[in-house]
C-alpha cells in the first residue's frame, strides 16, 4: 500500500525558508498517471494548493505563491521536496503532500495523502 | 482563479438524517468537481470524483450530483463516522481550488 510521509522542521523564523520533503513508499513515483503535490491548511481554515510536480521535474505552481515556491523531485530516492522562501506568519499551517491522479479520461483528484506536518512561522 | 463557495458553512444533524451540502463554482466547470471528507487531525480523503463517481471503498450512502456551476453532496442516512468537514474542489483548471468547507456536527 502506497504511503506518503512529510518531514522537515516544525518551526521556521520569519523571512527564512521553509523546507519539507515527502517520501513515497510502496510505489514508484515514475508513473505517467500521477503528479505529486503540496497542499497546505492554515489552522482552522480551508485547503490551499501550493504546486504540482511530475517525475520528470515539470512543475506547476499556484500563482499566488509562485515567486516564493520551488519544488523538486528525486526519483532515485522516491521523494519530492518543497521550498518556500521569505515566510511570514501567514505561512503557518499544516502542510500535506499528496498524489495527484491524472487519468487519460481527464479525471483529476488527490487520492493519497500524507498525515500532514505542522509548520509554525515564529521568531 | 475559479472560486468555490460551499453552503452551509456548518450544519447540525442527527444519525439517520439526510444531509445535503452544496458547492457553487464562479464559472462553469462541467463535471470537474471532487468531494473530500476531513476528520479532525487527519488528512482529507477523496469521496467522489468527476462530480458523481464514488471512490472505491466509499459507502453508497454518499452521492454527488451536478454540472456546470452547481453541485451537491448528499449523505442519505448520516452515520456516526460521517461527522466531519467536507470540501469540494474544482479540477478543471489550475490553480486547483477548494471550497471553504462544511462542518457536519451532531445535533
Amino acid at each position: 500500500q502506497m504511503q506518503l510521509q512529510e518531514s522537515g522542521p516544525g518551526l521556521v523564523k520569519p523571512s527564512e525558508t521553509l523546507s519539507l520533503t515527502c517520501t513515497v513508499s510502496g510505489d514508484s513515483m515514475s508513473s505517467s498517471s500521477y503528479y505529486w503535490v503540496w497542499i497546505r491548511q492554515p489552522p482552522g481554515m480551508g485547503l490551499e494548493w501550493i504546486g504540482d510536480i511530475y517525475y520528470s521535474g515539470t512543475t506547476y505552481y499556484n500563482p499566488s505563491l509562485k515567486s516564493r515556491v520551488t519544488m523538486f523531485v528525486d526519483t532515485s530516492k522516491n521523494h519530492f521536496s518543497l521550498r518556500l522562501t521569505s515566510v511570514t506568519a501567514a505561512d503557518t499551517g499544516v502542510y500535506y503532500c499528496a498524489r495527484h491522479v491524472r487519468t487519460p479520461g481527464r479525471r483529476y483528484y488527490f487520492d493519497s495523502w500524507g498525515q500532514g506536518t505542522l509548520v509554525t512561522v515564529s521568531s | 482563479d475559479i472560486q468555490m463557495t460551499q453552503s452551509p458553512s456548518s450544519l447540525s444533524a442527527s444519525v439517520g438524517d439526510r444531509v445535503t451540502i452544496t458547492c457553487r463554482a464562479s464559472q462553469s466547470i462541467s463535471t470537474y468537481l471532487n468531494w473530500y471528507q476531513q476528520k479532525p487531525g487527519r488528512a482529507p480523503k477523496v469521496l467522489i470524483s468527476a462530480a458523481s463517481s464514488l471512490q472505491r471503498g466509499v459507502p453508497s450512502r454518499f452521492s454527488g450530483s451536478g454540472s456546470g456551476t452547481d453541485f451537491t453532496l448528499t449523505i442519505s442516512s448520516l452515520q456516526p463516522e460521517d461527522f466531519a468537514t467536507y470540501f469540494c474542489q474544482q479540477s478543471v483548471n489550475a490553480p486547483w481550488t477548494f471550497g471553504q468547507g462544511t462542518k457536519v456536527d451532531s445535533k
